[in-house]
């Protein structure tokens, strides 16, 4: 099956600097790879996603980048705020596995004001 | 907006309890799931479900059973609980089998067993 990596597991930044997660998947079927945001006590939150067809997007101060031949994607958050502090996730599904998500294990992200 | 509601936000169980944690989606989704999350491991998949009375293991299985006696209503059962299984336990419904579609999550339920 899928096997999704996601590093750092925790990242301290300063407010206005740039955060980068990083993941790593092993099937070269997967389509689909969603990010989710869980803040403290709350539930996962989709915030960005990209399919296959598509190298990047974009959605205001957050974008997504896939690399389909190094099977790598990512996570960019640019001029951080203390409410972008929470655990980021990504995943990835394809449809050989009917929409089933693999998660990467997760990264803390600490916005220092 | 979906909804995924998880009936219980917090419980505390004995050791050798069966144990019912319900699930339930407002918008007609095919697709339920139900996810734990621990500490450095993130979500891991118990089972899964794509339709009424359907079910597919996930990647741990072992101690949990489930229930889909209705398109809406995904059920987790932990038949004799341990105090391994003390986690917490996400459920999560998409629209269909085919689509990409993210997932919309429940609020979690933090299950202790004692």
């Amino acid at each position: 099956g899928e096997n999704v990596e996601q590093h750092p597991s925790t990242l301290s930044v300063q407010e206005g600097d740039s955060a980068v997660i990083k993941c790593t998947y092993s099937d070269s079927a997967s389509n689909y790879f969603p990010w989710y945001k869980q803040e403290l006590g709350k539930r996962p939150q989709l915030i960005i996603d990209i399919r296959s067809n598509v190298g990047e997007k974009k959605d205001q101060r957050i974008a997504v980048t896939l690399n389909k031949t190094a099977k790598h994607f990512s996570l960019h958050i640019t001029e951080t705020q203390p409410e972008d502090s929470a655990v980021y996730f990504c995943a990835a599904s394809s449809r050989n596995t009917g929409n089933q998500f693999y998660f990467g294990t997760g990264t803390s992200l600490t916005v220092i004001p | 907006d979906v909804k995924v509601t998880q009936s219980s936000r917090y419980l505390v169980k004995r050791t050798g309890e069966k144990v019912f944690l319900e699930c339930v989606q407002d918008m007609d989704h095919e697709n339920m799931f139900w996810y734990r999350q621990d500490p450095g491991l993130g979500l891991r998949l118990i089972y899964f479900s794509y339709d009424v009375k359907m079910k597919e293991k996930g990647d741990i299985p072992e101690g949990y059973s489930v229930s889909r006696e209705k398109k809406e209503r995904f059920s987790l059962i932990l038949e004799s609980a341990s105090t391994n299984q003390t986690s917490m336990y996400l459920c999560a419904s998409s629209l269909w089998k085919d689509g990409d579609d993210g997932y919309t999550f429940g609020s979690g339920t933090r299950l202790t067993v004692v």
